[in-house]
């Protein structure tokens, strides 16, 4: 079975500052994909980033990018000029390629981000 | 993305009563349908796929006869929570199926059940 572990479960910058978010997971499969979720305290699951695995090339989305190490099973994410509003939950998550049967996603304990002003 | 709508958003009970919670796809039909469960200040922990025209999969650990899963349409699944009772308590969140090309899944806004 698939793991995904968040070490750091708070965290807290400065407005404008880089954050950068660790995930680490398990899995014994060569394909499948890697997301980062935001869930601000409306609670909405909001998805940041994602990642192919057989990709080699490191997502990126705005202010967001990750640094995806394959070998080393780590997926982290980095947050470059932060923003109030990127105060949230963030989890990591863990899904199968579709024809490995249901698309279940599998997430870390999550790391609560402050950004302060 | 798709619109996923779960009613009510928030739920009060007394113990031994049922709640039922509906999820529901706005613009997107859906043979299944996830449901996760959230404890304040935790990660989410599926419970169980809705699958349209048969019985829901259950995860390990998850009492198939507490919460009821019923995927009535392509549009609507429902989680009855049944003779509740204060350990249900929680914030419950259903979500659509990866699609398109980026294997996003959609998550509803969520329900948060108390149970007195």
């Amino acid at each position: 079975a698939q793991t995904v572990t968040q070490s750091q479960p708070e965290m807290s910058v400065q407005e404008a500052e880089t954050v950068t978010l660790s995930c680490t997971y398990d899995t014994s499969e060569s394909n499948y994909y890697l997301f980062w979720y935001k869930q601000p305290p409306s609670r909405q699951m909001i998805l940041v980033i994602r990642q192919e695995a057989y990709k080699q090339q490191n997502a990126t989305e705005n202010r967001f990018s990750v640094n995806f190490q394959k070998a080393a099973k780590s997926f982290s994410l980095k947050i470059s000029d932060s923003q109030l509003g990127d105060t949230a939950m963030y989890f990591c998550a863990f899904m199968k390629p579709k024809y490995q049967g249901a698309q279940k996603l599998v997430f870390g304990q999550g790391t609560r981000l402050t950004i302060n002003p | 993305g798709a619109v996923v709508s779960q009613h009510p958003s928030r739920v009060i009970c007394k113990s031994g009563t049922s709640v039922k919670i509906e999820c529901r796809s706005l613009d997107f039909q859906a043979t299944t349908m996830f449901w996760y469960r959230q404890f304040p200040k935790k990660s989410l922990m599926l419970m169980a796929t809705s699958n349209e025209g048969s019985k829901a999969t259950y995860e390990q650990g998850v009492e198939k006869d507490k919460f009821l899963i019923n995927h009535a349409s392509l549009t609507l699944s429902t989680l009855t929570v049944t003779s509740a009772h204060p350990e249900d308590s929680s914030f419950y969140i259903c979500s659509l199926p990866p699609a398109g090309s980026y294997n996003e899944q959609f998550f509803g806004p969520g329900t948060r059940l108390t149970v007195l």
